[in-house]
């Protein structure tokens, strides 16, 4: 069951602004993990945020959860052209501790 | 250091042929997992293993089998390949299950012909 899914298939910035990725997601949650795939690489998990937080920051990046409304972001700002890649929201399984559902991702292009 | 590692990097079979993909992980974590991904579906679970001798069903085993031998060790068989697992294939090791973050490896670009 598709739990956590990513509300664009791509976005395109250009370097030094800002941008959000956004995410829905279908069932009560325990936490939420957003994470990047470069091109080539495997995925690199940026930030987990629990239900019980709003809002967490890494440098640049920022994440939100709202449980009313089943969604979270990511927000980046002062984009640059590495922060090219493909992002990921990704939520435990609802009926499988043991697993983790990602979403389809958004790919995101920062242009010079 | 990588922390989960996987070989070969890049395979090429024919159809009908026998493929091993490992993946070894130097995490101490209990969980491992094996993915694919292909465009328009993201990543899907194929097989996990919360321990040595553990093995679980993910969502798309068809046509797979795999083997935790150690702690450190996972691997991905294909013993009769098709042209529909010509996929970009990704292993991962977590401490604690769904909820942790995942660690993945460099992954294995697979090709059947």
């Amino acid at each position: 069951s598709q739990l956590a899914e990513e509300n664009s298939w791509a976005l395109s910035v250009h370097e030094g602004e800002s941008v959000t990725v956004n995410c829905s997601y279908k069932t009560s949650i325990t936490a939420l993990q957003w994470y990047r795939q470069k091109s080539g690489k495997g995925p690199a998990q940026l930030i987990l945020i629990r239900s019980n937080e709003r809002e967490k920051r890494n440098g640049r990046l920022r994440a939100t959860l709202d449980t009313s409304s089943q969604s979270s972001s990511l927000s980046i700002t002062a984009t640059r052209c590495e922060d090219t890649a493909v992002y990921f929201c990704a939520t435990p399984d609802d009926t499988n501790a043991y697993k983790v559902i990602f979403g389809k991702g958004t790919h995101l292009h920062v242009l010079p | 250091e990588a922390a989960v590692t996987q070989s070969p990097r890049n395979k090429v079979t024919v159809t009908g042929g026998n493929v091993t993909l490992s993946c070894r992980q130097t995490n101490s974590h209990n969980y491992m997992y094996w993915y694919r991904q292909d465009t328009g579906h993201g990543l899907r679970l194929i097989h996990y293993s919360y321990g040595a001798g553990n093995l679980q069903i993910g969502d798309v085993p068809d046509g797979y089998k795999a083997t935790r031998t150690t702690q450190e060790d996972f691997f991905l068989l294909l013993e009769l390949a098709s042209p529909s697992q010509t996929s970009l294939y990704f292993c991962a090791s977590s401490d604690a299950g769904g909820e942790e973050e995942q660690y993945f490896g460099p992954g294995t670009r697979l090709t059947v012909l």
